[in-house]
């Protein structure tokens, strides 16, 4: 079956670390995404892509950036974490650009300590 | 830029009782999406809606699609303990969703 994978699922690191989430989907998916969910704020866009060489800024994309070199793979990088990027981030994946619906992975919590 | 509102943001709701949560959007909305996500879970698709009025059903659940596409609402009947979890709208005004704040549900048996 397809799936969209996420790793690590848990992640703690220190302040000004860089660290890279992975996200992995055999769905064949042109579009990918990546939101942060956080307490009151429910889910928040980051970045997103529509293909292959495609990345796009979100609502929240400040300190965060996105690469995609392949259909199935979407990589998040913290160039430098701060604590306000502790969070659960879910990497989602759909057919269409708004009017499908998404498929998400488990999510990775990130602890920035 | 687009905002999607959701109320109540929490709903505490006595097993076997019904209960509605709203969704409302700054801009018109050419489909809205529903999600559940269960404590400790991902988000998971439960239905769209794409025209005026529409109404759709899923078991105990109903599903509203406002006449002028900004508003939206979910209505669950007969509450169940299966029910808890946090209910999300998701807008498309231009090509990509914009999530409310979701209504966390907990059921009292």
């Amino acid at each position: 079956d397809a799936e969209i994978t996420q790793s690590p699922r848990h992640k703690i690191t220190e302040t000004g670390r860089q660290v890279t989430l992975a996200c992995h989907q055999t769905w064949n998916h042109n579009n990918m995404f990546w939101y942060r969910q956080d307490l009151g704020h429910g889910l928040r866009l980051i970045h997103y892509s529509y293909g292959v060489q495609d990345t796009n800024k979100g609502e929240v994309s400040d300190g965060y950036s996105v690469s995609r070199s392949n259909t199935e793979d979407l990589p998040l990088t913290l160039e430098s974490a701060a604590s306000s990027q502790t969070s659960v981030y879910f990497c989602a994946s759909s057919v269409g650009q708004g009017d499908s619906p998404l498929h998400f992975g488990n999510g990775t919590r990130l602890t920035v300590t | 830029g687009q905002q999607v509102m959701q109320i109540p943001q929490y709903q505490h709701v006595q097993e076997g009782e019904d209960f509605t949560t709203y969704c409302n959007s700054s801009t018109t909305l050419s489909n809205i999406q529903w999600y559940k996500q269960r404590p400790g879970g991902h988000p998971v698709f439960l239905i769209q809606l794409v025209k005026s009025g529409e109404v759709k059903k899923q078991k105990r659940l109903t599903f509203q699609f406002g006449e002028a596409k900004k508003n939206s609402s979910l209505h669950i009947t007969a509450t169940q303990t299966t029910d808890v979890g946090t209910y999300f709208c998701a807008g498309d005004a231009g090509n990509k969703l914009t999530f409310g704040g979701g209504t966390r549900v907990l059921v009292k048996p």
